[in-house]
């Protein structure tokens, strides 16, 4: 399995502001997922893009996928105070049930 | 939904105890996991299993074992407990929802070992 790397570690952002947030892996994909773990909690599945897709939405996110560049970014748009939350990717390859997780973007949002 | 439960929230052992965690699927998954998290070190795998009796070391094995006798059930058992076990302890299974695969994660057990 492979780790994705979040990046920023760390980001603050206003009521209303969209966030973005970074992931960059070092090998071939086939798939790579998003996950949302509020304090304390277990990790939800936000949302998985293929290695053959570049972008994907599901309500206010927005995944793009660049593959030459082995890097994602998952945009939230009009955040909100409950999207206080650490979020993680976790890079998939090929025929691969095994998911390693990196430390995260812990993203706060400030009502 | 798919719904993954672990036995408790919350677990306070004495060092040297034999502690077992449980975790349940309910949507007939073949794949389960263990993972542990700690802060700045963010999620390890611990041990995962791909079938009834099957298990594989993930990549910090030491100090667990871990158990599957039925499809639902997967126990992580910490033979005797050190201090350096206090952690989160997250279960997980894998399976394919809606067209897609992926992994759903029960609510996490904080185990603190005194």
């Amino acid at each position: 399995s492979q780790q994705g790397e979040e990046d920023p570690q760390a980001l603050s952002i206003q009521e209303g502001e969209n966030a973005t947030m970074n992931c960059s892996y070092k090998t071939s994909i086939n798939n790579l997922q998003w996950y949302r773990q509020n304090s304390g909690r277990g990790l939800v599945h936000l949302i998985l893009i293929r290695s053959n897709e570049r972008e994907k939405h599901s309500g206010r996110l927005r995944v793009t996928l660049d593959t030459s560049k082995k890097s994602s970014s998952l945009l939230i748009t009009a955040s909100r105070a409950a999207d206080t939350a650490s979020y993680f990717c976790a890079p998939s390859g090929a025929g691969s049930y095994q998911l390693t997780f990196g430390k995260g973007t812990k993203l706060s949002v400030i009502p | 939904d798919v719904k993954v439960t672990q036995s408790s929230r919350y677990l306070v052992k004495r060092t040297g105890e034999k502690v077992f965690l449980e975790c349940v699927q309910d949507m007939d998954h073949e794949n389960m996991f263990w993972y542990r998290q700690d802060p700045g070190l963010g999620l390890r795998l611990i041990y995962f299993s791909y079938d009834v009796k099957m298990k594989e070391k993930g990549d910090i094995p030491e100090g667990y074992s871990v158990s599957r006798e039925k499809k639902e059930r997967f126990s992580l058992i910490l033979e005797s407990a050190s201090t350096n076990q206090t952690s989160m302890y997250l279960c997980a299974s894998w399976g394919t929802s809606g067209g897609t695969d992926t992994q759903y994660f029960g609510p996490g057990t904080r185990l603190t070992v005194l």
